[in-house]
């Protein structure tokens, strides 16, 4: 089975912070993602990659960056953590043009 | 207009009917289709995938393309209280990367 492993369930961060939600997948899977969950709103993408040290801009990614170093983990960074970002935080990753296999998330409260 | 539509619900069906899920599209180049099912509280679970138009069978649920109009359901037959979740339509549009596009959802109560 696939495994996506976001490294923490519950997170709570004060205003200002620097952030690191950590992913990882098991699968060699070339394409990685990270979404934002809030009610109403759906899944919005924050970013993705389709490679080591490759990166494109979602549709939300002010305030956020990403890292991907090595194949199997992605990062994304809160430069400076605001309460607008709170928020669940879901990790996907997919092989090329299949589907997303996510993360069980990770919900931050910034305050 | 949003990239992918859904409507929002709640679709309130009772047990051991059957289920309509919709999802319009605008990109009219997209080419693969997803739903996914997410429980309160936790990540989403894929059910079922679809390329090409027409139907595709998977026990009690049944995914429909029509490209032209641009629209994929899904479609889940005797409905069970478990059933009860959000369904997302996500879409691919295609090119050289594999972004998936999401709805907002449509969640379904199902009634004992």
């Amino acid at each position: 089975d696939v495994k996506v492993t976001q490294s923490s369930r519950y997170l709570v961060k004060r205003t200002g912070e620097k952030v690191f939600l950590e992913c990882v997948q098991d699968m060699d899977h070339e394409n990685m993602f990270w979404y934002r969950q809030d009610p109403g709103l759906g899944l919005r993408l924050i970013y993705f990659s389709y490679d080591v040290k490759m990166k494109e801009k979602g549709d939300i990614p002010e305030g956020y960056s990403v890292s991907r170093e090595k194949k199997e983990r992605f990062s994304l960074i809160l430069e400076s953590a605001s309460t607008n970002q709170t928020s669940m935080y879901l990790c996907a990753s997919s092989p090329l043009r299949t589907e997303a296999f996510f993360g069980q998330g990770t919900r931050l409260t910034v305050v | 207009q949003k990239e992918v539509e859904q409507n929002s619900g709640p679709l309130s069906v009772p047990e051991g009917a059957i289920a309509s899920l919709n999802c319009t599209y605008s990109d009219r180049g997209s080419q693969s289709f997803f739903w996914y099912r997410q429980y309160s509280g936790k990540s989403p679970e894929l059910i079922m995938f679809i390329y090409s138009n027409g139907d595709k069978e998977d026990g009690r649920f049944t995914a429909q393309l029509n490209k032209a109009s641009q629209y994929v359901s899904l479609l889940i037959r005797d409905s069970q209280p478990s059933d009860s979740a959000t369904y997302l339509c996500a879409v691919n549009p295609g090119g050289a990367t594999n972004k998936l596009i999401f709805g907002t959802g449509t969640l379904l109560a199902v009634q004992p």
